[in-house]
């Protein structure tokens, strides 16, 4: 167990629909970061935040954002969802994220079927 | 830009052999490397890591991986495979450009033969 949680563990949606994702990360880590996981393009970066705010994006879609709360927990929604965004999704945290001898410690992941 | 290869999306090895993985990377600074397991259904756990100092690192279940600059490669071994080292391994190098974020390879599958 890492200590990362995340929520739901499985999702089942429809196309054109919107959902969120929920992960809290380990206490102490100030730094959350979104991976999603598909077939096709294996593990790539989404987002991370950093203690609320915003510090880099990856491969993000226009139709998925993400926010950090003051309790340190993030959210990713996804909206006009489409078939492609089927994928296992991972949240990881870090206790600082600008350190080179930084761990991220990966959550059990969402898995997001979109029918 | 930084990445990793991961040479073989499989690889199969009987109970008590010999288990290589390979990782070659890309980057124009000196890398800081990962290697994480993924078991069915589960999350991405933490095998082991290089930064700086040592080059041969140990990491957890008898794991090791040789950081070889001349080569780019980081490959990962374990004398001997168990039953339950069958799992996805990734190999992955962080990012130097600010946000500190994973680039994965594709990942290889090891299934062990008992």
């Amino acid at each position: 167990d890492s200590g990362v949680t995340q929520t739901p563990k499985h999702l089942i949606t429809a196309t054109g629909q919107r959902v969120t994702l929920r992960c809290s990360p380990r206490s102490g880590d100030l730094s959350v970061y979104w991976y999603q996981q598909s077939l096709d393009q294996g593990l790539q970066f989404l987002i991370q935040y950093y203690n609320g705010e915003e510090r880099a994006k990856g491969n993000i879609l226009e139709r998925f954002s993400a926010q950090q709360f003051p309790d340190l927990h993030s959210e990713l929604n996804l909206s006009s969802l489409e078939l492609g965004d089927s994928a296992l999704y991972f949240c990881a945290s870090s206790v600082e994220g600008g350190q080179p001898t930084d761990t991220q410690y990966f959550g059990p992941g969402t898995r997001l079927t979109v029918l | 830009a930084q990445s990793v290869t991961q040479l073989g999306s499989h690889v199969s090895v009987s109970e008590g052999a010999l288990v290589l993985l390979r990782c070659n990377y890309s980057s124009s600074v000196p890398p800081y490397l990962f290697w994480y397991v993924q078991y069915p259904n589960q999350g991405l756990q933490l095998l082991l890591k290089y930064t700086t100092g040592a080059t041969l690192v140990k990491g957890i279940n008898g794991f090791e991986a040789e950081f070889k600059k001349s080569e780019t490669s980081f490959h990962l071994t374990k004398p001997s495979a168990h039953m339950s080292d069958a799992a996805e391994y990734f190999c992955a190098v962080r990012s130097q450009t600010g946000a500190n974020n994973l680039f994965f390879g594709t990942g290889t599958r090891l299934t062990v033969i008992p």
